[in-house]
């Protein structure tokens, strides 16, 4: 079993719409929770960290953790053509630990 | 403020060749990890430098080995190259005693070619 799952893509949503990513992870003592996003030929880029169970929203983004399911999703609303990129759901055992990625889901708006 | 910084950008290497990647990492951090990325992958964790130590490795071949220098700047080694080798490696800083959670930044990542 992978520790870290995404859902395969590729993903395509129109301009506007809500893309919804999700993430299962194995490890069940994770406590640091990332969402990365990754353009073609870059880097990855952290947009999105959560670490309680709940919901965290920072812009047109959205965390939701869920530690009893190992589950961890990311939303976007009113999503636009810049947001095309791949996302990395990334977890971490403890503060500082190293971080164990999803494969990404990639994610194409279209116009 | 600068961020995290690696040279090279690109590389191209023979097999059996030994390459050496750096990097800066962004002002105020101490701690350095390394992470291997294969096409379409996603990051693949290598070992993490503090106080010039390495702390944590990932599952890794001895080949791979590094370095962090009393300015928190680290190396990365990789000896007898294979064509497996080849990936963008990334590295990433954080700072060890932030308050409340870490995070961590990645530089832009060497694209290493290894022919």
């Amino acid at each position: 079993q992978k520790e870290v799952e995404q859902n395969s893509g590729p993903l395509s949503v129109p301009e506007g719409a809500i893309a919804s990513l999700n993430c299962t992870y194995s490890d069940r003592v994770s406590q640091s929770f990332f969402w990365y996003r990754q353009y073609s030929g870059k880097s990855p880029e952290l947009i999105m960290s959560i670490y309680s169970n709940g919901d965290k929203e920072d812009g047109r983004f959205t965390a939701q953790l869920n530690k009893a399911s190992q589950y961890v999703s990311l939303l976007i609303r009113d999503s636009q053509p810049s947001d095309s990129a791949t996302y990395l759901c990334a977890v971490s055992r403890r503060v500082g630990y190293k971080l164990s990625f999803g494969a990404g889901t990639t994610v194409t708006v279209r116009a | 403020d600068a961020g995290v910084t690696q040279s090279p950008t690109h590389l191209i290497k023979t097999r059996g060749q030994q390459v050496t990647l750096r990097c800066s990492p962004k002002s105020g951090h101490d701690t350095v990890s390394w992470y291997q990325q294969a096409l379409g992958q996603g990051p693949q964790f290598i070992f993490q430098y503090y106080e010039e130590e390495e702390r944590q490795r990932g599952n890794f071949p001895d080949r791979f080995s590094g370095h962090q220098f009393p300015n928190y700047s680290s190396e990365l080694n990789v000896n007898a190259l294979l064509l497996g080798d080849s990936a963008l490696y990334l590295c990433a800083s954080s700072l060890e005693k932030t308050p409340g959670h870490i995070e961590a930044f990645f530089g832009q990542g060497t694209r290493l070619t290894v022919v």
